[in-house]
């Protein structure tokens, strides 16, 4: 079975300021994917980065970076000069092995303030 | 390229009743999944169709439904609708059935049930 758990269910970040969500999974499968999706207040889910568990390097999408640490088991999304717009729900999300079936953490929001 | 679109966006039913919801995937995704999102429960993964078949299912009741057409657009369907069922039903598409195929999704339709 796979689980992931998002321990902040909100955040607050100041304008301009970097922030980290945490993100911590657990699989028993070697092979895996990691993703997060930002959600706005509109509803739509936003494919921000993905890692892969046999990626060496850290993932980066512009201003979202992806630490990603094996042995925690911990994928924690970066946000780097947080703007307003970025103030959303986000979400992590796994998917092991073969199974196509992703498994969603609670979320977190985070507001930033100007 | 056009995104995911999910119609109606917004839907009233009442109990007892059934209701029909549409997804059309981005152009060239073959692979469609239903996910149904409260406050209570988070996230969950309903089904998935590839190529007409169903792939994958969640644990959900019989009274949820779905299909996907020859041109990839999906149906998704609720018979005797219950209290329960009001929420936030995502769609989302991504080209194969790979891990690491990171998923688009649409707006979303909102259902409340009276």
């Amino acid at each position: 079975a796979q689980k992931i758990t998002q321990t902040q269910p909100g955040m607050f970040v100041q304008e301009k300021e970097a922030v980290t969500l945490d993100c911590t999974y657990d699989t028993s499968d070697p092979s895996y994917g990691l993703f997060w999706y930002k959600q706005p207040s509109s509803g739509e889910m936003i494919f921000l980065i993905y890692q892969g568990s046999y990626d060496q390097q850290n993932a980066t999408e512009g201003r979202y970076s992806l630490n990603f640490q094996k042995a925690r088991k911990s994928a924690n999304l970066v946000i780097s000069a947080s703007q307003l717009g970025d103030s959303a729900m986000y979400f992590c999300a796994m998917r092991s092995g073969g199974s196509y079936i992703p498994t969603f953490g609670r979320g977190t929001s985070l507001i930033v303030h100007p | 390229k056009a995104g995911v679109t999910q119609t109606p966006r917004y839907l009233i039913k009442t109990r007892g009743q059934q209701v029909t919801l549409s997804c059309s995937p981005i152009s060239g995704h073959r692979s469609v999944s239903w996910y149904q999102q409260t406050p209570g429960q988070g996230l969950q993964f309903l089904f998935e169709y590839f190529s007409e078949t169903q792939r994958n299912k969640g644990n959900f009741p019989g009274r949820f439904s779905g299909r996907q057409f020859s041109n990839s657009r999906s149906e998704m369907n609720v018979s005797t609708l219950e209290l329960g069922d009001s929420a936030l039903y995502l769609c989302a598409s991504s080209q194969g059935k790979q891990a690491h195929n990171e998923q688009f999704f649409g707006p979303g339709t909102r259902l409340t049930v009276l």
